[in-house]
């Protein structure tokens, strides 16, 4: 079974607006959220995280929103620029447990 | 410093076979846990060592073992290769703690023939 869901499988984008990305869990022991970002032939890279104990955390460009009762959390991009177009991975670990489980991901297209 | 090293970066073997990839996780990091990325399926835990022991393990196979070293050099075996075993294999390593970010190595790309 996913726990961590991404329905998303691509979305485009114009540059300058913004990309949302949107990711869903089932495990109601997740407290800790995490977005990786992955470009072809490249190891994923650690973009942004949130504990379950915030409903929002933003770094530059970077928001992550989390609503805890929908289990439900989003990375906005604002403005969106050129060099974001990757593939985004939501993941999530739970309480008491260090292992990491990764939805299987969103590619975003950033469109001139 | 030095990042996560992952070596061969490629592979070719054919079904039966066994294949060994290796993790160099960076300087100071003692967990390393390793990850299947398929098209269909995203990034899949296989398995995390920590300190020599390994500390959490996906649902994978038992064809699918690792283990890691004293210099947390880490090395994942997997045995009988089947065609579905194709895939990019990443490792990524940390200081150990789940609050604390994982940086991923390039992956060994894995094809099953």
């Amino acid at each position: 079974d996913q726990q961590v869901k991404q329905n998303s499988p691509s979305l485009s984008v114009q540059e300058g607006r913004i990309s949302i990305l949107n990711c869903d869990y089932t495990n109601s022991m997740f407290d800790y959220f995490l977005w990786y970002k992955k470009y072809p032939a490249e190891g994923p890279t650690f973009l942004i995280s949130i504990s379950s104990i915030k409903d929002k955390n933003e770094d530059g460009r970077f928001t992550v929103f989390l609503n805890k009762s929908a289990k439900h959390l989003s990375l906005h991009i604002v403005p969106s620029q050129p060099g974001d177009s990757a593939v985004y991975f939501c993941a999530a670990s739970g309480v008491g447990d260090d292992k990491i489980i990764f939805g299987k991901g969103t590619r975003l297209h950033i469109l001139p | 410093k030095a990042g996560v090293t992952q070596t061969p970066r490629y592979l070719i073997k054919t079904r039966g076979q066994q294949v060994t990839l290796s993790c160099s996780p960076i300087s100071g990091h003692r967990s390393v846990s390793w990850y299947q990325q398929t098209p269909g399926q995203g990034l899949q835990f296989l398995f995390e060592y920590f300190s020599e022991t390994q500390r959490n393990k996906g649902n994978f196979p038992g064809r699918f073992s690792g283990r890691q070293f004293s210099n947390s050099r880490s090395e994942m075996n997997v045995s009988t290769l089947e065609l579905g075993d194709s895939a990019l294999y990443l490792c990524a390593s940390s200081r150990g703690r789940r609050e604390e970010t994982q940086y991923f190595g390039p992956g060994t790309r894995l094809l099953v023939l």
